[in-house]
C-alpha cells in the first residue's frame, strides 16, 4: 500500500450530527494514533492503540469522542453531536515496529457548521 | 505549560540565507526529538530526527542540547522549496507520547 489511508477527506457537519473518521494503516503495523490539529496550531494527541488495545485515551476532549479499532488494524474515530470547536484537521498515525518514528496519513477535514 | 514550545514566526527570507529555529521541552524524561515539514493542507512529515551528538542532512543541521532542553533546527542556503511550517516533536517514554509544537512558519522569498 501506499501508507496509511484516511477516509472521507474532507467532511461537513450541521451541529448536533454524529461523525465517523476512518483510518487504514499499512497491514502489520503495530501503533495507531490520532491526532487533532486546530487551524494554525500543532497536532494535539487524542489516543493511541497498541493492535486492538487503547492504550491511552487521555487526549480525548470529551465523552462525545470515541475511538476504536476492533481487529487490531482499521481504527474509526467516532464524534457524537458534533459541535463547532470539532472544526479540524483529524491526523491518523502509525508507528512501525521497532522504529520510533509516526508516519501521518493526509488526515480528515472536519468542518461544524 | 506545553510540553514542546516554539516560536510560531513567520519567517520570511530571502532565497540562500541561512535560518534557525528554536524549540524548548519542559519534560527531561524526553527521550527522542524530531524534526517535521508540514506543508499547506498536507500532512506532517519526518524531516530528521535529532540525535544528541547532532546530526546533520544536506542542508539542514539539527542539534539538541539536554540541559538546557532545546533542540534547534539550521537551515543554510534556503530554496524556496523550504517554504513550510516546521514542527518540533518530542518523544517522551515508552514510544507513544508524541508532542507537538504549534510549528514555525518559514516563507523564502526569490
Amino acid at each position: 500500500g501506499a501508507g496509511v489511508s484516511q477516509s472521507p477527506r474532507y467532511k461537513v457537519a450541521k451541529r448536533g450530527q454524529d461523525v465517523a473518521l476512518r483510518c487504514d494503516p499499512i497491514s502489520g503495523h503495530v501503533s495507531l494514533f490520532w491526532y487533532q490539529q486546530a487551524l494554525g496550531q500543532g497536532p494535539e494527541f487524542l489516543t493511541y492503540f497498541q493492535n486492538e488495545a487503547q492504550l491511552d485515551k487521555s487526549g480525548l476532549p470529551s465523552d462525545r469522542f470515541f475511538a476504536e479499532r476492533p481487529e487490531g488494524s482499521v481504527s474509526t474515530l467516532k464524534i457524537q453531536r458534533t459541535q463547532q470547536e470539532d472544526s479540524a484537521v483529524y491526523l491518523c498515525a502509525e508507528r512501525r515496529l521497532g522504529a520510533n518514528v509516526l508516519t501521518f496519513g493526509a488526515g480528515s477535514r472536519l468542518t461544524v457548521l | 505549560r506545553k510540553e514542546v514550545e516554539q516560536d510560531p514566526g513567520p519567517f520570511n527570507v530571502p532565497e540562500g540565507a541561512t535560518v534557525a529555529f528554536n524549540c524548548t521541552y519542559s519534560n527531561s524524561a524526553s527521550q527522542s526529538f524530531f524534526w517535521y515539514r508540514q506543508d499547506c493542507r498536507k500532512e506532517p512529515k519526518l524531516l530528521m530526527s535529532v540525535y544528541s551528538s547532532g546530526n546533520e542532512d544536506g542542508r539542514f543541521t539539527a542539534q539538541l542540547n539536554r540541559a538546557s532542553q532545546y533542540i534547534s533546527l539550521l537551515i543554510r542556503d534556503s530554496k524556496l522549496s523550504d517554504s513550510a511550517t516546521y514542527l518540533c516533536v518530542v518523544n517522551v517514554r515508552d514510544g507513544n507520547q508524541f508532542y507537538f509544537g504549534t510549528g514555525t512558519s518559514l516563507t523564502v522569498i526569490p
